[in-house]
């Protein structure tokens, strides 16, 4: 079972308030990946890492930010939160061959 | 572009039937392939991958996927379905060397009692 961390697993927030999500990996992978997905709909990549003090944008634009200052970590910012925010995000994790392990997901709303 | 198509949104398949989600993708070469699930309000669990070799592959909760080339497809079957297979199920391709995975939009599988 992959060991993948997320917290915290449901969010109420108002909006313009700052938040981080967290996300930690106990297996060493030096990939780290944040998607965003709505219900029932497809993945979107937003960031990954590929090791530390790398991280690079996604193909859907977000105005979160990230960082990766240990290799288990990689906590997922929004400076202020709107209800556009609302939403799931996933955080995985890889080594090789890009299978990625998943953690549980934090579900965000914004009011 | 690369892309990777699940034709299907939702399936209904009684209990105890047998059942095939279908995944294509549009690429020149052999990519690596996968088949992940994901239960409500949770992540997503890998069911199985396809790199090199036998061309067909099994997975876990006995699941098994064919590669095949000709028809650049990667389709999930499971000769059985069990009520506590109801969940979504998700394609996805790594395609170029940028480690990344191109996302199918999902098979949502309903089970009939």
């Amino acid at each position: 079972e992959a060991d993948i961390y997320q917290t915290p697993r449901y969010l109420v927030i108002g909006t313009g308030k700052k938040i981080t999500l967290e996300c930690s990996q106990t297996m060493g992978h030096d990939k780290m990946y944040w998607y965003q997905q709505d219900p029932g709909m497809e993945l979107h990549l937003i960031h990954y890492s590929y090791g530390v003090n790398s991280t690079e944008k996604g193909d859907l634009s977000s105005e979160s930010t990230v960082s990766r200052i240990r290799t288990e970590h990689f906590p997922l910012t929004l400076e202020s939160a709107r209800p556009s925010h609302t939403s799931q995000y996933l955080c995985a994790s890889s080594r090789r061959y890009n299978e990625q392990f998943f953690g549980p997901g934090t579900r965000l709303t914004v009011l | 572009a690369q892309s990777v198509t699940q034709p299907d949104i939702h399936i209904t398949v009684s209990e105890g039937a047998s059942l095939e989600l279908r995944c294509n993708y549009s690429y020149g070469a052999t990519p690596y392939l996968f088949w992940y699930v994901q239960s409500p309000g949770q992540g997503l669990q890998l069911l199985l991958k396809y790199f090199s070799g036998d061309t067909l592959v099994q997975g876990i909760k006995g699941f098994e996927a064919e590669f095949k080339r000709s028809q650049s497809s990667f389709n999930l079957r499971k000769p059985s379905v069990h009520w506590s297979d109801a969940a979504e199920y998700f394609c996805a391709v790594r395609m170029d060397s940028n480690y990344q995975l191109i996302w199918g939009a999902g098979t949502k599988l309903i089970i009939k009692p």
